[in-house]
């Protein structure tokens, strides 16, 4: 397996662009999530999907959009990208139920926007 | 809202000593969970904790569900330089079962050979 991959790994933008960030994951997890860590923080939730056409939002969702077509990918996307979302982004699975928050994390996107 | 405070920030220590590390929270949590960052990548699951006064050891980590439920503690014991990292606790935001994680602010540790 896999597990979860994110691409790309790195990112430049220019503000106003927009993007998408790729997570998919192969262990057939229901649960997966979006974070953003900056410097000196820990990890904030952006957005969370429960499954296939079901998602909600996190603690920090103002100017990210998700979808979930299907149970492996969860793509996240900026559309119009600004310098305080210069982050590292990891993507997030699990399986729902009592292992819910036993969470697999992605390598990461560090994103710069410019 | 839900914060958890993590305690030391950093730690920078002689291969082989014993490390320990806490979390606390205004609030109680049902569940509290540790992970470990290495440089560059994701956030990997050490332990999880699903009952108050809980001790769980995974090889040299150990970490305790704190009695109060608004406490959690990491021990380390004879560290190596592959310790290296942060460390972050982490619990559910809510009440409820949603997958929706809220993380400390991480322990950086550094280990010296």
């Amino acid at each position: 397996n896999a597990g979860v991959t994110q691409t790309p790994k790195f990112q430049v933008l220019k503000t106003g662009q927009s993007m998408t960030l790729q997570c998919a994951q192969d262990m057939n997890h229901e649960y997966m999530s979006w974070y953003r860590q900056d410097p000196g923080m820990g990890l904030r939730l952006i957005h969370y999907s429960v499954g296939a056409g079901i998602t909600d939002q996190g603690e920090v969702p103002n100017g990210y959009n998700v979808s979930r077509s299907t149970t492996e990918d969860f793509p996240l996307r900026l559309l119009s990208a600004a310098p305080s979302q210069t982050s590292v982004y990891f993507c997030a699975s699990s399986l729902l139920g009592t292992g819910i928050y036993e969470q697999y994390f992605g390598p990461g996107t560090r994103l710069t926007v410019t | 809202g839900q914060q958890l405070n993590q305690s030391p920030q950093s730690m920078f220590i002689q291969e082989g000593e014993d490390v320990s590390m806490n979390c606390t929270s205004s609030s109680i949590f049902n569940t509290w969970l540790w992970y470990k960052q290495d440089p560059g990548e994701g956030p990997v699951l050490l332990i999880a904790l699903y009952k108050a006064g809980e001790l769980t050891s995974n090889g040299r980590l150990t970490a305790q569900f704190g009695i109060t439920r608004k406490d959690s503690f990491l021990n380390i014991s004879a560290s190596i330089p592959s310790d290296v990292g942060i460390y972050f606790c982490a619990g559910p935001h809510g009440s409820s079962n949603t997958g929706k994680l809220i993380f400390g602010q991480g322990t950086t540790l550094q280990v010296k050979p």
